[in-house]
């Protein structure tokens, strides 16, 4: 069965440091998401992207945060200069059509540790 | 804003007893529903989903849950529980406002098995 992947599984970073999260989506699916999940909290809603644009973000996705399709495959998240609240495991998500109807398929994400 | 509250932090259960966590949400119309499982180092698996119709959902792994629109309740069920069922179980809601919508999901539930 076809799923989403991400790496990497673990990133422990310095305060400041830019980091870049790794996702492959579903290959025949259009539509991409990123979620975080602070230790204990609920799991957030960051962005969502499709046709290499931004389709919607949450109040949390601020200019610290950006995403792209570099290339046929790959889905990345960067965070520019990475806060101690970064912390956070951040889930990739993917879905062939839009909607929200449209089923989410969520890879086993990243954890970030920011020192 | 829509918004969604799993009650039960963590919940113990023993194998081959049933089960019932609750999930319930805050949402002027008609909700997107769905619960969503999160095993050890894997993704987020979605269980079932509710947009219309029948109230009671069948989902995938034998487990079921009943949308409630007097009570804002859409609790999962399942009558009799495995060991492998231990994992984090996650409520979510969707806005359906059309594009590629994020999930709102509440906190989640550990379930604990004992043999």
């Amino acid at each position: 069965e076809p799923e989403v992947t991400q790496t990497p599984s673990h990133q422990v970073t310095q305060m400041g440091q830019e980091v870049i999260l790794r996702c492959v989506p579903i290959s025949n699916h259009l539509y991409f998401y990123w979620y975080r999940q602070i230790l204990g909290q609920k799991v957030e809603f960051l962005v969502s992207f499709y046709n290499n644009e931004i389709s919607e973000k949450s109040e949390i996705f601020d200019d610290q945060f950006s995403v792209e399709r570099p290339d046929g495959s790959n889905f990345t998240l960067k965070i520019r200069s990475t806060k101690l609240e970064d912390s956070a495991m951040y889930f990739c998500a993917s879905s062939e059509e839009q909607g929200v109807q449209e089923t989410q398929y969520f890879g086993p994400g990243t954890r970030l540790l920011v020192l | 804003a829509q918004s969604v509250t799993q009650p039960d932090i963590h919940i113990t259960v023993s194998e081959g007893a049933s089960l019932e966590l609750r999930c319930n949400y805050s949402y002027g119309a008609t909700p997107y529903l769905f619960w969503y499982v999160q095993s050890p180092g894997q993704g987020l698996q979605l269980l079932l989903k509710y947009f219309s119709g029948d109230t009671l959902v069948q989902g995938i792994k034998g487990f079921e849950a009943e949308f409630k629109r007097s009570q804002s309740s859409f609790n999962l069920r399942k009558p009799s529980v495995h060991w492998s069922d231990a994992a984090e179980y996650f409520c979510a809601v969707g806005e359906g406002r059309g594009g590629a919508d994020g999930l709102t999901f509440g906190k989640g539930t550990h379930l604990i098995i004992q043999p």
